[in-house]
């Protein structure tokens, strides 16, 4: 499968924990996304990488969040001290920047719940 | 903070009826406008990707149609089925810099057999 992978799928932790998620685009894609979606919620851009710079960040990310691209590949997004209120599904997404289009491939998403 | 629309926000329908959804997006920096579609424990996939005013894509029962100078764009189902029950979501990318995406909070579609 090439398409764009997330691990874990479901993460079940309690309060307080720390949780990461890593994703692994699609191999020639040069930008990856990190969206959240809640309940009968559209997806909610959290950060977005090009290659392996940090372009912009959501400021509705607080400082408990963070998000990694080391070597413009794969990519890790950490929660620390998580709340309940971090209950939602992560998704990942990847595209190829390119001259017209940027179709955005996503991932299945990894569910967290934090109880 | 760019403001991306979608209405309605959900939508019933028989199966057989045609219907129609809207996305509206800011008309300056115009770069890309996307429509995906999210089923219930799947991922979103892309249906269209619209790069010019007046462009019109049609896949199978599902058209789309695009106004970059008045910022909008249309969705149609024709002849509705329940395999089209999903949640349609528009992403406008601007134009510039990071080419920055931004979604529509969704359009969600019941067709009822």
């Amino acid at each position: 499968d090439t398409g764009v992978s997330q691990d874990p799928r479901h993460k079940i932790t309690k309060r307080g924990q720390n949780v990461t998620f890593r994703c692994d685009p699609i191999s020639e894609h040069n930008r990856l996304y990190w969206y959240r979606q809640t309940l009968g919620q559209g997806p909610e851009f959290l950060t977005y990488f090009q290659n392996e710079a940090q372009l912009e960040k959501s400021r509705l990310l607080s400082d408990r969040f963070s998000a990694e691209r080391p070597k413009g590949s794969f990519s890790t997004l950490e929660i620390q001290r998580t709340e309940q209120g971090d209950s939602a599904m992560y998704l990942c997404a990847s595209s190829l920047v390119a001259r017209s289009g940027n179709t955005i491939y996503f991932g299945e998403g990894s569910w967290l719940t934090v109880v | 903070i760019l403001n991306v629309e979608q209405s309605p926000q959900s939508l019933h329908v028989q199966e057989g009826d045609s219907t129609n959804f809207t996305c509206s997006f800011p008309s300056s920096n115009f770069y890309a406008l996307h429509w995906y579609r999210w089923e219930t424990a799947k991922s979103p996939e892309a249906l269209f990707v619209m790069t010019l005013n007046g462009d019109e894509k049609k896949k199978g029962r599902i058209s789309a149609t695009l106004n970059t100078k008045e910022g909008y764009s249309y969705l149609y189902i024709k002849g509705s089925q329940p395999e089209d029950s999903a949640t349609y979501l528009c992403a406008f990318i601007k134009a510039g810099g990071y080419q920055k995406v931004t979604f529509g909070t969704g359009t969600k579609l019941q067709v009822i057999p």
